[in-house]
């Protein structure tokens, strides 16, 4: 298996802009998770999917902030408008039911002018 | 409520000597414990959990750590420490049950020394 796919790797555009992130999870995991990373605040969980579903939202920081799951291969981050603030690199990971273990993906960086 | 603390941001070993990277959680109820560790652009790679069991976890490329419920501790070890172990190392914790969502520590980075 190739493991978590995240693209794109990098993503520079300028505030007020819209930005899709996509993950494409491994094969029979049923949860998907999106996470962001920064300097000042670490790792951050943002919105939990599982069987497609989104269970738990109440990391998403703002309305501006948006995921989807359309089927159990594929899931979208969105950011709409972008600002400098969302400048940061998102993770997707990914695990099947039963098992604990987390697969991220390599992430996307990222920035916001 | 569930959190993690990791003390330190950064620790310094000599290549050879013992590592010891600090972690102390918070949760309600039974813990289930995590530790990851992050190279430089990627994302992070599974090492080690505790979920029951034998308080001394062994995991991947001979790290191991010991799960103390009366401290709420699960301080990640090594015997001797190599140059390749310097990354972002990452303690979690997450409530059992059916709460899924994992807490993750800010982040300890560990520079071994040649």
């Amino acid at each position: 298996d190739a493991g978590v796919i995240q693209s794109p790797r990098h993503e520079v555009t300028e505030m007020g802009q819209e930005v899709t992130l996509r993950c494409k999870p491994i094969s029979g995991h049923d949860y998907l998770f999106w996470y962001r990373q920064t300097m000042m605040r670490g790792l951050e969980l943002l919105i939990y999917f599982n069987n497609n579903v989104p269970i738990d939202d109440s990391g998403m920081p703002e309305d501006r902030f948006s995921a989807k799951m359309p089927n159990a291969s594929f899931s979208t981050l969105k950011i709409q408008p972008s600002e400098p603030r969302d400048s940061a690199v998102y993770f997707c990971a990914t695990r099947a039911s039963g098992e604990e273990t987390q697969y991220f993906g390599p992430g996307t960086r990222l920035l916001v002018l | 409520a569930q959190s993690v603390a990791q003390p330190e941001d950064q620790v310094n070993v000599a290549e050879g000597n013992p590592l010891t990277v600090k972690c102390t959680y918070s949760v309600s109820g039974n813990p289930y414990l995590f530790w990851y560790v992050q190279y430089p652009n990627r994302g992070l790679q599974f090492l080690l959990k505790y979920i029951t069991g034998d308080n001394l976890v062994k995991g991947s490329y001979g790290f191991e750590a010991e799960f103390n419920k009366s401290q709420t501790s699960f301080h990640l070890k090594k015997p001797s420490a190599l140059v390749s172990d310097s990354a972002l190392y990452f303690c979690a914790v997450r409530m059992s049950g059916g709460y899924q969502k994992v807490t993750f520590g800010i982040g300890t980075k560990l520079q071994v020394i040649p």
